[in-house]
This record gives C-alpha cells, structure tokens and sequence, in this order.
C-alpha cells in the first residue's frame, strides 16, 4: 500500500539552484495537487494537473514549474530556488468526480530548505 | 466556492467527545463539506465527507445543520492520538481548494 511516494524527503538547496521533487501515485488517480505549507499556515496550492498531459497553476504558481508526463507521476520543478520557496511540499491526488476534487490523499511531504 | 470558518484552537479531556465546528455559509448546493487532519508535520488524512445528510464513519461523525452553512465534526471518544491540525474544507473546483488554518486539538490527559 504506497499510495503517494514523495522524494526526496528532504533537501538543502543554495540561492539560485535548481531541483525536482517526484510524485508518484499507484493508485491510477486522475488528478494530482502540488502544496506548499509555510509554518503555522494551512496549505497553498501551487499546481495541478487533471490527467496525464495536462498542468494548470494553483494560487501561488510563481517560480515552479511541473510535468505531468506519465499518469502515476507529477514532477515539480524549481528553476532558481529562492529563500522564499523554504516550505514544506506536499504532494496529493484523487480521483475525482467530474469538476471536484473527491477525497485527497497526500504524500509524506518533502522538506526544502534554501540557504 | 465556499470559504470555511474554524476556531483555531479547542481543548478537550481525553476520552470525552470532541467537537469541532465549521462555518461555510456561502456554501453552494452541490459542494459537499470535507474534513482532514493533519498530525504533527505528517500529510493531512481524509476523515470524512458529506453532503446534506449526518455522515458516521470508524473515525468519526459529521453533523451538517439543515440550511448547510454549518457543520461539526465529532469524534466519540478523544485519545491523545488525536492531537492534530483539523481542516473543514467544502469540496470545490480543483483550483479553489481552500485549507485556511483548520483547528489545532488539544487532547488533555
């Protein structure tokens, strides 16, 4: 029972660097979510995708990037890590049902810090 | 899309039933009311949902008053593993999910 595997768990990252962080679902889900959670916040939506192929920004899409290249798989991508972008990032999907989201199920999360 | 209210702490005796309350009284008629907890820095895990009826599940029950504008979430019997984060959320488009702070649980020995 994997359900959402997120990697890495953790990562330290320098100013301007870049990274990505996997999201690997096996549970054949439509749809797939990208979160940031900053300390003492509820979670922002970065990006999602509703199938394999598709992307669409979220509320704080600026300086991520993602790839939906395979079903099982949303990669989330830091072009020029900033030390804004330190968070937390969990991972979600669900199946979905028809324009709403159904039930969400997360990933671990994976702890990024930049220096 | 409907946008949640919580309080953003509560306290509660082990053992005894907790209930934690939700606002969304821009809720529309087709969304239905989610809850998650979120323990420690862990993933948030899905509990519950429902629509119009009161929902019961193994973790818990969900109270939605008539007019759908509010809901409770009660679990029966509060052990410290239940210290966590809850979040009401109303199930909307994709874009719109909205967690907002949720209620931090206390659950007192």
């Amino acid at each position: 029972n994997a359900g959402v595997t997120q990697t890495p768990k953790f990562r330290v990252l320098k100013t301007g660097q870049s990274m990505t962080l996997l999201c690997a679902q096996d549970m054949n889900h439509e749809y797939m979510y990208w979160y940031r959670q900053d300390p003492g916040m509820g979670l922002r939506l970065i990006h999602y995708s509703v199938g394999e192929g598709t992307t669409a920004k979220g509320e704080v899409p600026d300086g991520y990037n993602v790839s939906r290249l395979k079903k099982q798989n949303f990669l989330l991508g830091l072009e020029s890590a900033a030390p804004s972008q330190t968070s937390v990032y969990f991972c979600a999907s669900s199946q979905g049902q028809g324009t709403t989201t159904g039930e969400l199920f997360f990933g671990e999360g994976s702890r990024l810090t930049v220096l | 899309d409907a946008k949640t209210t919580q309080p953003p702490s509560m306290d509660c005796a082990e053992g005894r039933a907790a209930n934690l309350p939700c606002n969304h009284s821009t809720i529309s008629g087709n969304e239905y009311v989610y809850w998650y907890r979120q323990i420690h820095s862990q993933g948030p895990q899905y509990i519950i949902h429902g629509l119009k009826n009161n929902e019961t599940n193994e973790m818990a029950s969900l109270i939605i008053t008539e007019d759908r504008k509010s809901s409770t979430l009660i679990l029966p019997h509060a052990t410290l593993r239940d210290t966590a984060v809850y979040y009401c959320i109303t199930n909307s488009r994709h874009d719109k999910i909205i967690f907002g702070k949720g209620t931090r649980l206390h659950i007192l020995p």
